[in-house]
């Protein structure tokens, strides 16, 4: 299984840029990397999934460097409504969200 | 216009009482999903069926048991509930269960066991 290591918390102030960095140095060739987002009292929400390169959505962008080690995770202008835990899942592991990090948003 | 609903939303029991939540997906997907997260935050993954037929059972009592009438339903059954069932029970539901699938989770079960 590949693993993921994420850092547990993150603060950050209203309109900043917020990246959340992940860590999958066992990724395999064929795994993608998604990310989930999950408010108080409510099952995650999937934000983004890419592969390599970059992906770009409404919500977020997702970087991820040639050796595929690990990826990044940018919210861009974040707001209050952003405070939620993220999780990062590779491969095998889509179904092991481990505590992933919890991203605290200040006005 | 729910995608995946459960019921019911807050659960209180005693210890050894048998309870259920049922879990209703209108996504014509053909995977479901039940995950338990722990005051930890930590979301496991208990079981999935694809197509009414169980393919991922990871180690759990037997007191739980998941049912699953249709692809659109999949229930969870616990027997004699102790105070480590304490939790949020989560149901999913995707395409068809793959490595790219992505889950759409529904609202969670908090379950407290007195």
């Amino acid at each position: 299984l590949a693993k993921t290591t994420q850092p547990i918390s993150m603060d950050s102030y209203e309109g900043q840029e917020v990246n959340i960095t992940c860590s999958h140095n066992n990724i395999a060739t064929n795994d993608y990397i998604t990310w989930y987002q999950q408010f108080p009292s409510q099952g995650p929400r999937f934000i983004i999934q890419g592969y390599k390169t970059k992906v770009t959505n409404e919500v977020a962008s997702l970087f991820i460097p040639a050796d595929r080690k690990s990826s990044t995770l940018s919210l861009p202008r974040v707001s209050l409504s952003d405070t939620a835990v993220y999780y990062c899942l590779v491969g095998d592991d889509k179904f092991y969200f481990g505590s992933g990090t919890k991203l605290n948003v200040k006005p | 216009d729910t995608a995946v609903s459960q019921t019911p939303k807050y659960l209180v029991t005693q210890m050894g009482n048998d309870k259920s939540i049922k879990c209703e997906q209108n996504l014509g997907h053909d995977t479901m999903y039940w995950y338990k997260q722990d005051s930890k935050k930590f979301l496991k993954i208990m079981f999935s069926y694809n197509n009414k037929e169980l393919i991922i059972n990871e180690t759990v009592p037997n007191r739980f048991s998941p049912k699953s009438p249709d692809k659109a339903h999949l229930n969870l059954h616990i027997n004699s509930l102790e105070l480590g069932d304490s939790a949020v029970y989560f149901c999913a539901s995707s395409q068809v269960g793959t490595r790219r699938d992505t889950q759409y989770f529904g609202p969670g079960t908090r379950l407290t066991v007195l």
